[in-house]
């Protein structure tokens, strides 16, 4: 049984550009969320996406956003890069209610 | 918002002494777990706690979810028992999952 996958593991990307992350929940899960780390730091929620909507949003900007698709995998696209949003991402998943998350990997994001 | 502090927020101890890790919360949660996250970034969720006591192996965690604390039992400390240890809230009014900043964890050989 397959955990959560994320893709890709490490990423460098410079000042001004785009970037997509990819997240593959657990078998069975419907519920993802994303989050930023940043070196040093504890993991910081962006965003939760169940039923391919965005249900809720911590306190980042408009930059970030995401999309959930039918399959329950998810997308997290930042625009307009900043050196600030160099950071582990972390994508989690879990089953709907209240049985805990699962983590994946992270995609380490370097902004040059 | 909810407050979630974790202390102490470094420790050092030899190989095979036991620690204890404690985790204070500042408003009713749904739910509570422990992570590990070794040094590739990986979080390793260790319990998902949110009332009572559970064991595993030489970890074990306890939650009184009406004193707003949890903590974290870790005994024969091995090095690789090293990283940095999160515990993680879902707040009640809307779900949302909230770190502390973590205990840092060093096991001397």
């Amino acid at each position: 049984d397959a955990g959560v996958t994320q893709s890709p593991t490490h990423l460098i990307k410079t000042r001004g550009q785009q970037v997509t992350l990819r997240c593959s929940p657990k078998s069975g899960h419907d519920t993802v969320s994303w989050y930023q780390q940043a070196l040093g730091q504890g993991p910081q929620f962006i965003f939760q996406y169940y039923e391919e909507e965005e249900r809720q949003r911590g306190n980042f900007p408009d930059r970030f956003s995401g999309h959930q698709f039918p399959n329950y995998s998810s997308e997290l696209n930042v625009n307009a890069l900043l050196l600030g949003d160099s950071a582990l991402y972390l994508c989690a998943s879990g089953p709907r209610g209240n049985y805990g998350y699962t983590f994946g990997s992270g995609t380490r994001l370097t902004v040059v | 918002g909810i407050q979630v502090e974790q202390s102490p927020p470094d420790l050092i101890l030899q190989e095979g002494a036991n620690s204890t890790l404690r985790c204070n919360f500042s408003d009713s949660v749904n739910n509570l777990q422990w992570f590990h996250q070794n040094p590739w970034g990986q979080l390793i969720n260790l319990f998902y706690i949110p009332s009572g006591t559970k064991q595993n192996g030489r970890l074990s965690a306890t939650t009184v979810a009406t004193e707003r604390y949890s903590l974290l039992y870790i005994s024969s400390s091995q090095t690789t028992d090293s990283g940095v240890y999160f515990c993680a809230v879902e707040r009640r009014r809307d779900d949302k999952i909230i770190f502390g900043k973590g205990t840092r964890l060093h096991i001397l050989p």
